[in-house]
Formats: structure tokens, sequence, C-alpha cells
């Protein structure tokens, strides 16, 4: 199995709801991470996870909130966005969290529009 | 820190045609680089990597890409193109001091006419 999957594929949601995405994987990775794309720009990372703990966090408003409940598992909550938030959120995963089994696997993605 | 540029936005060529997609790297230490392709509405898939083992490195669905440390790129080419290898593609830098986060360019769009 080598395949990161995300629920919901899309979102929508009021600026005062609360909603989680869901990424999860089975390959054994102990690094995941949240990235963020807009139309037509590439993925920003956002969040990165190293063996369930919070290793990066790349100035990200508090509204997105990542929680790691296990190994396999990845979640961003969300509460209180701003229509800017609407893109397409995106999971990866990687073997180690550097080094030669670095290499990032992504998932489909959850498109998320704010209203 | 390092960075990758992809020259061109768009990138059109015909059916059968040669496909290249440029991409270059800003790096003071040898690099890990990467190839991914995101068809639309889908997330990103791996078509390649360099890891300094071998400097042309052959990737899925017929793509390669030659490592040219003097000129500092890592150019993606298919001889053949194909209708659906219509996508958006992305050149990606991994650093190297601490943890192995990616930093993509700004992306190409390959379209293919028949």
């Amino acid at each position: 199995d080598t395949e990161v999957t995300q629920t919901p594929k899309h979102l929508v949601m009021g600026m005062t709801n609360k909603k989680s995405l869901k990424c999860e994987q089975h390959m054994g990775h102990r690094a995941m991470y949240w990235y963020k794309q807009k139309a037509k720009k590439p993925p920003e990372l956002m969040f990165v996870y190293s063996y369930e703990k919070l290793s990066i966090n790349e100035s990200v408003p508090s509204r997105f909130s990542p929680e790691c409940p296990n190994s396999s598992l990845l979640n961003l909550h969300l509460h209180a966005l701003q229509p800017e938030d609407s893109a397409l959120y995106l999971c990866a995963s990687s073997q180690e969290p550097l080094g030669p089994g670095a290499d990032q696997y992504f998932g489909p993605g959850t498109r998320l529009l704010v209203l | 820190a390092q960075s990758v540029t992809q020259l061109g936005s768009h990138v059109s060529v015909s059916e059968g045609a040669l496909v290249l997609l440029r991409c270059n790297y800003s790096s003071s230490v040898p690099p890990y680089l990467f190839w991914y392709v995101q068809y639309p509405n889908q997330g990103l898939q791996l078509l390649l990597k360099y890891t300094s083992a071998a400097t042309l490195v052959k990737g899925i669905n017929g793509f390669e890409a030659e490592f040219k440390k003097s000129e500092t790129s890592f150019h993606l080419t298919k001889p053949s193109a194909h209708m659906s290898d219509a996508a958006e593609y992305f050149c990606a830098v991994r650093t190297n001091s601490g943890y192995s986060t990616l930093t993509f360019g700004k992306g190409t769009m390959l379209l293919v006419s028949p």
C-alpha cells in the first residue's frame, strides 16, 4: 500500500464553522506534512510532524490546528476561517523526516471553500 | 537557502513531439532534486528524483531528467508527448539543513495538442 488518503475530497464551510481534514497513510512513514495550495501556485508548507511530534510550523495562523493522534493519522482542525483560506489542502508523508528516506508522497487533497 | 527556478509558466507541444521542461537550481551543497506532476484536481505525483547516484534519472511515464552541475540544471524530458501528459509539472529541491522540507518552483503547465 503506497497511498496517502485524504477526506473529505471537497468541503464548503462558513466562517463560523468548525471542521476537520483527515489524512491517513499505512506505509509506516514517520513524517507527515500539511501543505496549502492556491490556484496556479505551488504548494506551501504549513506543518511538519516527525514521529508524531510537531516539528515545523511555518507561522500558520492559529485558526489552523494540526493534530497527529498516531503514526498513521494526521488531522487539520479548522475554525473561524477566512475566504482567503479557500485552497487545496494537501497531505504528504515520508519514511523519515530527513535523509535518503525523506521522499514525500502526496495525497489527492481536500478542496476547501470558505464562504 | 536552496531554490529552484522553472523557466516558462506554459509549454505547448504537439502530440508526439519532444517535451522539455526547464529547471535550474540554486544550492551551495549537492541537492536532492525532484520532479512532481499534478493532474487537474489531483495531488502531486512523484515523477523522478536525483540523489547523486546517477546524473541521468529515469522516472515514470517515460520521463527522464539529467542533472548538470556545470549548468545547475535538472531539465525534464520525454521523447514523445502524449495527450495524457497534459498537466502541471513542479520542480522541487529538498533542503538538507534540519528537516528535509521541499521548496517548489512555480510550476510549468504542459499543454499537448493533437
